[in-house]
């Protein structure tokens, strides 16, 4: 069966500082990736999505970034965070553009 | 551009109760439907979805939608709502070739 690991789960990091989140899928070859953000506990905003290593599709402008250096890897980083950077990160993969399973989700504070 | 609207951030029922949560859509072409759970710091779960066929969806956990192409609506349903039916949901939609978007989610309570 296939499973998605997200991690950290929580993350506490200095305005200024860079980041880095992964995003694996384990039981599965060439899915869809999805970065998702919500803020506050409510709405979900797509950051990014990806059909293929190295196809990256930006869904906003914003101090983000993302990469997938291999098939089941899917990397959201930052040089520089903001303070309006927190939030809930999701991670999710789709077989194709039909239902998403999400990962846990990383909880970033920016202080 | 495809879009969902979930008109209520809070709906309040008594455990045993029906609950309904509402949402309704906007697309040009056919329509995939969906809809989510969030417990507190969680990820989302998927509930159920529409894609074709029988209007009536049932999936985890008890819940079910009804598709309604004429008034189009995706509205969850659950015939007893229990406590631990409390948390956020969420309705998606997909069309084309594009990825899944989300409704801003409605906050369910349920009250013992």
């Amino acid at each position: 069966s296939q499973t998605i690991h997200q991690w950290p789960a929580t993350l506490v990091q200095p305005v200024g500082s860079p980041l880095s989140l992964e995003c694996t899928v384990e039981g599965t070859s060439n899915p869809n990736l999805y970065w998702y953000r919500q803020a506050a506990g409510r709405g979900l905003q797509l950051l990014f999505y990806s059909v293929g290593i190295g196809q990256i599709s930006s869904e906003v402008p914003q101090n983000l970034s993302a990469s997938r250096p291999q098939d089941r890897q899917f990397i959201l980083s930052s040089k520089k965070l903001l303070l309006s950077d927190s939030g809930f990160y999701l991670c999710a993969w789709s077989d194709q553009f039909v239902e998403a399973f999400f990962g846990q989700g990383t909880r970033l504070t920016v202080v | 551009a495809q879009s969902v609207a979930q008109p209520e951030d809070q709906v309040n029922v008594a455990e045993g109760n029906p609950l309904t949560v509402k949402c309704t859509y906007s697309v040009s072409g056919n329509p995939y439907l969906f809809w989510y759970v969030q417990y507190p710091n969680r990820g989302l779960q998927f509930l159920l979805k529409y894609i074709t066929g029988d209007n009536l969806v049932k999936g985890s956990y008890g819940f079910e939608a009804e598709f309604n192409k004429s008034q189009t609506s995706f509205h969850l349903k659950k015939p007893s709502a229990l406590v631990s039916d409390s948390a956020l949901y969420f309705c998606a939609i997909l069309s084309g070739n594009t990825p899944l978007v989300f409704g801003k989610g409605t906050r369910l309570s349920v009250i013992a």
